[in-house]
């Protein structure tokens, strides 16, 4: 069965601090996403990667920082976290070369982070 | 660019009656896919359908139907005689061929069935 696992489903963490989103992949895929979620605004792309050690922005990039050591894992960090960033988080990953060809995109359970 | 509008934002409807979900896109590719998803509550979005910009003919799943029109640039869900159970956020995406990472969702749409 294969997963996207993040691994940490409810998180409260306080203005200022140092937070780190986890996610894992077990499929050996290359590419891997983070994606905010919000009401009214549906799922925007923060960073993705294509490759160990490569990352892209996304949409809305600011305020987040993202780290690929290794391929099965995307960590997403926010250096001083604002309650602005209280949201919902998701990963994602995908088996793609070049050109989309309707592989599947797994989708993790997401990450509920609140900012006090 | 790329865009996915679901105008609605909440639909709410009594358990057996039909509802469709609209999705518009906009998109200046001439191949791409189309996705919609479904989040209940738990969160995790579950995979329900993807079609490519090259196969236009319907398809229909148990309750669950969707109708692509490129001239219109709509892909449309309809689900048949709602249940409790599909009540759930419903977003539609969009990704070029090429560029995939651009994949673009929609707003979602949260659709309640009540008893």
């Amino acid at each position: 069965d294969v997963k996207v696992t993040q691994s940490s489903r409810y998180l409260v963490k306080r203005t200022g601090e140092k937070v780190f989103l986890e996610c894992v992949q077990d499929m050996d895929h290359e590419n891997m996403f983070w994606y905010r979620q919000d009401p009214g605004l549906g799922l925007r792309l923060i960073y993705f990667s294509y490759d160990v050690k490569m990352k892209e922005k996304g949409d809305i990039p600011e305020g987040y920082s993202v780290s690929r050591e290794k391929k099965e894992r995307f960590s997403l960090i926010l250096e001083s976290a604002s309650t602005n960033q209280t949201s919902m988080y998701l990963c994602a990953s995908i088996e793609a070369g070049e050109l989309f060809s309707g592989n599947t995109i797994y989708f993790g359970e997401g990450s509920w982070l609140t900012v006090v | 660019a790329q865009k996915v509008t679901q105008a609605q934002t909440e639909i709410s409807v009594v358990e057996k009656e039909d509802v469709t979900l609209d999705c518009v896109y906009e998109t200046r590719d001439t191949t791409y896919y189309l996705f919609w998803y479904k989040q209940p509550p738990s969160g995790e979005l579950v995979f329900l359908i993807r079609r490519n910009s090259f196969d236009e003919q319907n398809e229909i799943s148990g309750r669950y139907s969707w109708n692509f029109q490129k001239s219109t640039s709509s892909f449309n869900f309809t689900i048949t005689a709602s249940q409790v159970v599909d009540s759930a956020v419903y977003f539609c995406a969009l990704t070029p061929e090429r560029g995939f990472q651009k994949l673009v969702f929609g707003t979602g749409t949260r659709l309640l069935v009540s008893p």
